[in-house]
């Protein structure tokens, strides 16, 4: 069955300092991993996918098939980082598409 | 295009009453997703269509809930009757998987139901 799983809840950090959100995932195919981003008030929205490895806000994030984990990682937290963090996993195939399952969340505070 | 469209973006009732959220999805999208958000589980998936059809509803909590979508451009979540247990923010969002399928998920600003 499918599960992603972010195993903190609440991560506070200084602005300035690295952070990283964990995600691991389960997963009998080949998956697709996504981290959304909800910032107050504002919709959820995509922040960047595994496939387009692109860097987004100055967050990466590197799909590790081993670990089966995809955690978000930043090298200096800024305070506009302080967002709620939800990490997901698809199966896109070619001829379908497959339910969009998110994890449970991961609330980042960045102490200024 | 304004995005997807949800309303009403506030609904405060009482136990037992019917209620029915809204969503108009983004034009040419062919999948809509129904969420649910609550501090304890975070964002579940409720159910979703593909074409107007509905896929998979395993999510669907118990038989309170039923979904529909006549058409390609409105859906509606309906809970009757409500239970405090329901209050929380529902989401719907969409997504184009023909042509350039980027994979993204366009979400609604969300339905925060209060049931007292």
């Amino acid at each position: 069955a499918q599960r992603v799983t972010q195993p903190e809840k609440l991560l506070s950090v200084f602005k300035g300092a690295p952070v990283e959100l964990k995600c691991n995932y389960s997963y009998s195919g080949s998956p697709e991993l996504f981290w959304y981003v909800q910032y107050s008030r504002q919709r959820l929205q995509l922040l960047l996918r595994h496939i387009s490895r692109e860097s987004i806000k100055g967050f990466t994030a590197d799909l590790n098939k081993g670990e089966t984990s995809f955690h978000l990682k930043k090298p200096f937290a800024q305070e506009e980082d302080s967002a709620m963090y939800y990490c997901a996993l698809s199966d896109a195939q070619k001829t379908s598409y497959d339910k969009v399952i998110f994890g449970p969340g991961t609330s980042l505070s960045v102490i200024p | 295009d304004a995005g997807v469209i949800q309303s009403p973006r506030h609904e405060v009732t009482e136990m037992g009453q019917e209620v029915t959220l809204r969503c108009k999805p983004i034009s040419g999208h062919d999948y809509l997703f129904w969420y649910r958000q609550t501090m304890m589980r975070g964002l579940e998936l409720l159910i979703y269509f593909n074409n107007n059809v509905p896929i998979d509803d395993s999510g669907m909590p118990e038989d309170r809930f039923s979904a529909k979508m006549p058409n390609a451009s409105f859906s509606t979540l309906k809970i009757q009757p409500s239970e405090p247990r329901d209050s929380a923010v529902y989401f719907c969002a969409s997504i184009q998987t023909s042509g350039l399928n980027t994979g993204e998920l366009f979400f609604g600003e969300g339905s925060r139901l209060t049931v007292l």
